[in-house]
């Protein structure tokens, strides 16, 4: 199965702050790649899909890129409801093979 | 009001069996694929499994295989998951999760039902 690891762990940023988060797979794959912003005690929420879609609602300053085994999500001006754990997840053969990543944790500064 | 609604959690046994239930509205539920994702206490997100919208494709985690089935019936637009032969580090928050038109990934979860196992 392929494995999914996202860097770095945590981060700590200020509001404003142009914020990039890593996701590298184990072995390449379709650009089936999504990432989803969780807050505590709530459930994910899909923020990119297919690497660099934007889902409808999302704010302009999320954004992806990457294919093969390296993508990004980018948060170009760190706001404040933006302090969360965002994760990356690919999709490869469905419904048998599902994988996130470990998480990234974005703190206040 | 689209969402999705679990219930069936709690606190049950090593060894024990458990079967969760999400109850999908507000849309056309058996257009969908839909799936069980959990996430154990302070840790990330793990797939469990998935099921096609006609129940045609299902799969599963291998931590789970053997020991979880899901189902669904598109009558009562509901998931459910048999959870058999739970074991300690089987102890999270189950979401049930929508499968997007695009089939990759998920664009609604419910509030998840807590599953803890015990001693």
């Amino acid at each position: 199965a392929i494995q999914l690891t996202q860097s770095p762990s945590s981060l700590s940023a200020s509001v404003g702050d142009r914020v990039t988060i890593t996701c590298r797979a184990s072995q390449g794959f379709s650009s089936a790649l999504a990432w989803y912003q969780q807050k505590p005690g709530k459930a994910p929420n899909l923020l990119i899909y297919d690497a660099s879609s934007l889902e409808s609602g999302v704010p302009s300053r999320f954004s992806g890129s990457g294919s093969g085994t390296d993508f990004t999500l980018t948060i170009s001006s760190l706001q404040p409801e933006d302090f969360a754990t965002y994760f990356c997840q690919q999709f490869n053969n469905y419904p048998h093979e599902l994988t996130f990543g470990g998480g990234t944790k974005v703190e206040i500064k | 009001e689209v969402q999705l609604v679990e219930s069936g959690g709690g606190l049950v046994q090593p060894g024990r069996s458990l079967r969760l239930s999400c109850a999908a509205s507000g849309f056309t539920f058996h257009d969908y694929a839909m799936d069980w994702v959990r996430q154990a206490p302070g840790k990330g997100l793990e797939w469990v499994s998935g099921i096609s919208w006609n129940s045609g494709s299902i799969g599963y985690a291998d931590s789970v295989k053997g020991r979880f089935t899901i189902s669904r019936d598109n009558a009562k637009n509901s998931l459910y998951l048999q959870m058999n032969s739970l074991r300690v580090e089987d102890t999270a928050l189950y979401y049930c999760a929508k499968v997007s038109p695009r089939g990759k990934e998920f664009d609604m979860w419910g509030q998840g039902t807590m599953v803890t196992v015990s001693s």
